[in-house]
């Protein structure tokens, strides 16, 4: 098993471009999420999605946009990039996430983003 | 919203010395994970917490929950080049959960 992988591991925008990160686990988890990575301030969480078909923000969602494609993947889109998008990226996934209930997270390797 | 305070951000011991980081919420925590994410990888989940006062113990790790259920530490007896990296907390609390900034460890040899 693979475990969690995404693609690009590493990729340099220029202001305003766009792009999408993906993300896909091969662990038949119910549960996936996106965090970026700065230095200092930890991970923090831009967007998760609790089961297939379901989306909701995170901390820090301004900026971009996600997709659940299916159970296996999760995507993540900068419509605009900026230089603030500057970081690491990672994505993980768990069995579930409910109210009152945590399962161990599962990362990527993550995806370094510069943006110019 | 929930705040998560990791103490102290850098430590650098010398082989064999302890280590210890805390990890302090401003609110009530259902449970508490410990990650490790060693420079230049992802994090990788350590335990989790879930009682009042709970202890665990992983080879040289320990591990303590707070009796309030507010904070919670990672104790590394002995510290071997191994265990460089971070350590990060993740607090739960309902449905809302945040990381800690994390504590960087290094060791010198």
């Amino acid at each position: 098993n693979a475990g969690v992988t995404q693609t690009p591991k590493f990729q340099v925008l220029k202001t305003g471009q766009s792009m999408t990160l993906q993300c896909a686990q091969d662990m038949n988890h119910n549960s996936m999420y996106w965090y970026r990575q700065d230095p200092g301030m930890g991970l923090r969480l831009i967007y998760y999605s609790a089961s297939e078909g379901t989306t909701d923000k995170g901390e820090v969602p301004n900026g971009y946009n996600v997709s659940r494609l299916n159970k296996r993947e999760f995507s993540l889109r900068l419509e605009s990039a900026a230089p603030s998008q500057t970081s690491v990226y990672f994505c993980a996934s768990s069995e579930a996430r409910t109210s009152g209930r945590t399962d161990t997270q599962y990362f990527g390797p993550g995806t370094r983003l510069t943006v110019l | 919203g929930q705040q998560v305070m990791q103490i102290p951000q850098y430590q650098h011991v010398q082989e064999g010395e302890d280590f210890t980081t805390y990890c302090n919420s401003s609110t009530t925590l259902s449970n508490i994970q410990w990650y490790k994410q060693r420079p230049g990888g992802h994090p990788v989940f350590l335990i989790q917490l879930v009682k009042s006062g709970e202890v665990k113990k992983q080879k040289r790790l320990t591990f303590q929950f707070g009796e309030a259920k507010k904070n919670s530490s990672l104790h590394i007896t002995a510290t071997q080049t191994t265990d460089v990296g971070t350590y990060f907390c993740a607090a739960y609390n309902n449905n809302d959960m945040r990381f800690g900034a994390g504590t960087r460890l290094t060791v010198k040899p």
